[in-house]
């Protein structure tokens, strides 16, 4: 399998679950990102992995907890979240955080919270 | 506050037309732009990008123009194809930044 992965595709939760969104890349790249695309709101960052190390988070909620174990995985991990939360998350890499390269999007877990 | 603003929600044209999505800015400290297009059901992909030095890039069918005094740039897909129909997503940065700050989207029809 090539590209960017993300599982599960689609997700419904309630308040007090815990469930976690997985995003693997087969791309050798060094550098994951995760989204988050409300309706009606721009994509927004959420949070940076290069080379496992977390370098930006972008002052996403503690009910959000990223995970990076290896340059190919990222987790984000998911507690007690609120309705607002439902949105598609999108996961990306590029081979490195820079900028000039490119940054391969995978097609998102679409998020419900009941 | 939006940092970059796609005013328009949606564009319908015709096969063979040419195509024109709008993208506006506010943070003068942006050097690079990018435009992503983004199918149902399927993650954003790069279609190309520009660098604040330069007011034009171009590749195949798509074309995009940076104005910086206006803070304003713009994608030109001519001639349009039914297969262009899309979601397209403008984004910004800074300082060769890995954080991207993106636009609501254009919704593009092309019609037969």
């Amino acid at each position: 399998e090539t590209g960017v992965t993300q599982t599960p595709r689609h997700l419904v939760m309630g308040m007090t679950n815990k469930k976690s969104l997985k995003c693997e890349q087969h791309l050798g790249h060094n550098a994951m990102y995760w989204y988050k695309q409300s309706a009606k709101k721009p994509l927004e960052l959420m949070f940076v992995y290069n080379f496992k190390e977390q370098t930006e988070n972008n002052s996403v909620p503690s009910r959000f907890s990223p995970e990076c174990p290896n340059s190919s995985h990222l987790f984000l991990h998911l507690h007690t979240l609120q309705p607002e939360d439902s949105a598609l998350y999108l996961c990306a890499s590029s081979p490195s955080d820079s900028l000039s390269e490119t940054q391969y999007f995978g097609p998102g877990t679409r998020l419900l919270v009941l | 506050d939006q940092q970059v603003k796609q005013n328009s929600p949606s564009l319908s044209v015709q096969e063979g037309r040419i195509s024109i999505l709008n993208c506006d800015y506010t943070n003068s400290m942006f050097d690079y732009f990018l435009w992503y297009k983004k199918y149902p059901a399927e993650g954003p992909t790069f279609l190309i990008s520009i660098s604040s030095i330069k007011d034009k890039n171009e590749d195949g069918r798509f074309t995009v123009f940076l104005n910086k005094s206006a803070k304003h740039l713009s994608l030109h897909i001519v001639p349009s194809q039914p297969g262009d129909s899309a979601v397209y997503f403008c984004a910004g940065s800074q300082g060769g930044s890995e954080k991207l700050v993106f636009g609501k989207g254009t919704k593009l029809t092309v019609n037969p």
